[in-house]
């Protein structure tokens, strides 16, 4: 079946530090990855999509490259901000019939300190 | 516009109670998805539903589970006599037709078994 597999937290950096968050995946197919943010309190919102090979998802900075190859979809900002500090989630839905269905990571908590 | 509604926010039932999880989409959305996510796990899929249809109750358990989504109305998720493990929380999302993967996600509901 689908999985996704992503990096454990917690992670905590500096503010202005580079983030990654690695994020991999097994489905068959051509899935379409997403990357979910939830901020404390708050539900889940799209960061941000990418829904064929070799496609680039950016949103308020950050950014995450479809790469078949290695069926990874890697979550990379430059700056972080204390306001990035939150739950990280990596996602995809798979081709075909079932595609409405999310089937998500384990999630990463960041905190970002001033 | 308002967001993706959940009530109650957290929800303390015993052993043997019935628990009902109320989820108001967003304006316009006719589709609603619910997701269970259990300690230390991603969130899983559960049960998709458009006005009045079950799409896909694949994720859900076949015992003591339900769920409806009424011509009018809230979606509910109902749980009948419930048991210790059925701590978790249950996040509810929208979307609108033909938006693969981008749904909109309430706060959640965080249910406790005594």
């Amino acid at each position: 079946g689908n999985s996704v597999t992503q990096m454990e937290g917690p992670v905590t950096l500096s503010e202005e530090a580079f983030l990654t968050i690695n994020c991999t995946y097994t489905a068959t197919g051509y899935p379409s990855l997403f990357w979910y943010v939830q901020y404390p309190g708050e539900g889940l919102q799209l960061l941000l999509k990418a829904t064929k090979a070799d496609d680039k998802g950016s949103n308020k900075g950050f950014e995450a490259t479809y790469r078949k190859e290695t069926t990874s979809f890697h979550l990379e900002k430059g700056s972080v901000q204390v306001s990035d500090s939150a739950v990280y989630f990596c996602a995809l839905s798979a081709s075909g019939g079932s595609n409405y269905k999310l089937t998500f990571g384990k999630g990463t908590l960041l905190t970002v300190n001033p | 516009n308002a967001g993706v509604m959940q009530n109650p926010r957290h929800l303390v039932r015993r052993r043997g109670q019935e628990a009902r999880l109320r989820c108001s989409p967003m304006k316009g959305h006719s589709h609603v998805y619910w997701y269970r996510q259990l300690p230390e796990e991603g969130l899983k899929f559960m049960v998709y539903l458009q006005k009045e249809n079950i799409i896909d109750e694949s994720g859900m358990p076949k015992e003591r589970f339900s769920a409806e989504f009424p011509k009018e109305g809230p979606s509910i998720l109902r749980i009948q006599q419930v048991v210790r493990g059925d701590s978790a929380a249950y996040f509810c999302a929208s979307s609108p037709a033909g938006t693969r993967g981008e749904q909109y996600f309430g706060p959640g509901t965080r249910l406790t078994v005594t």
